[in-house]
C-alpha cells in the first residue's frame, strides 16, 4: 500500500512567519506533488518536483518554495505566511513512467494551515 | 492546454438510487483520465482511471466511469448508491507532455440521503 504521510493535519501559525510543511511518501515515486484546495477551486498545484533537487514552479507559486533533497521527501516552504494562505494544503506522489501510464497520483491527509 | 469541467457543484440522490457524476474534458492527443474521492478532512482518494481499451472502467467501492471520446465525456456511476458515498468527487486529466502533472476539475458534492 502507498503511503503518503504529512508532518502536520492541522497548523495554527501568525501573519510573518515561516511555515514548513513536510510529506513523505515510502513508494519510491519519482514525482511529488504540492497542492493547495479552497472550496470552489478544487486543486491548484503549488509546486511539483520529478526527481531530487528538481522543481517546477505550477499554478500558483507565488509566495511559496520548495526543497527535495532526498527522493522520499518534498518540503514546502511559505517564507512570511500571510492570511491569504490559510487554506489544506495536499501532497501526492506518483510514479514518472514514460512506458507504463502510471499517472495516478497518491495523496496524503492534508494539513489545514491557518495564518492569523 | 488540456480541462476538466465538472458542470453541477453538487448532486443529491436517494440511498439506492443510480448515481451519476458528470465530467467533460478537453485535451490533445489521448486522454488520460481520473476520479477521485475525498471525504471529510481527508487526503484524495484514487477511483479508477482510463488509459486505452474498454470504454467502461470498473474502480474501486463498486464505483464504475463511461468513456465517451465523441462527447469528450468521463462520467462517473454507482448502480446503487450509499450513504457512505456522500463525498466529495474530483475527475481529472493528465496534463500532456508533462512528467506526470494532472488536471482537477472544481469538485462535486454528492449527498445521499437515506
Amino acid at each position: 500500500d502507498v503511503k503518503v504521510t504529512q508532518s502536520s493535519r492541522y497548523l495554527v501559525k501568525r501573519t510573518g512567519e515561516k511555515v514548513f510543511l513536510e510529506c513523505v511518501q515510502d513508494m519510491d515515486h519519482e514525482n511529488m506533488f504540492w497542492y493547495r484546495q479552497d472550496p470552489g477551486l478544487g486543486l491548484r498545484l503549488i509546486y511539483f518536483s520529478y526527481d531530487v533537487k528538481m522543481k517546477e514552479k505550477g499554478d500558483i507559486p507565488e509566495g511559496y518554495s520548495v526543497s527535495r533533497e532526498k527522493k522520499e521527501r518534498f518540503s514546502l516552504i511559505l517564507e512570511s505566511a500571510s492570511t491569504n494562505q490559510t487554506s489544506m494544503y495536499l501532497c501526492a506522489s506518483s510514479f514518472r513512467s514514460t512506458s507504463s501510464p502510471r499517472y495516478e497520483q497518491y495523496f496524503g491527509p492534508g494539513t489545514r494551515l491557518t495564518v492569523t | 492546454a488540456q480541462s476538466v469541467a465538472q458542470p453541477e457543484d453538487q448532486v443529491n440522490v436517494a440511498e439506492g438510487n443510480p448515481l451519476t457524476v458528470k465530467c467533460t474534458y478537453s485535451v490533445s492527443g489521448n486522454p488520460y483520465l481520473f476520479w477521485y474521492v475525498q471525504y471529510p478532512n481527508r487526503g484524495l482518494q484514487f477511483l479508477l482511471k482510463y488509459i486505452t481499451g474498454d470504454n467502461l472502467v470498473k474502480g474501486s467501492y463498486g464505483f464504475e466511469a463511461e468513456f465517451n471520446k465523441s462527447q469528450t465525456s468521463f462520467h462517473l456511476k454507482k448502480p446503487s448508491a450509499l450513504v457512505s458515498d456522500s463525498a466529495l468527487y474530483f475527475c481529472a486529466v493528465r496534463v500532456t507532455d508533462s512528467w506526470g502533472k494532472l488536471q482537477f476539475g472544481a469538485g462535486t458534492q454528492v449527498v445521499v440521503t437515506p
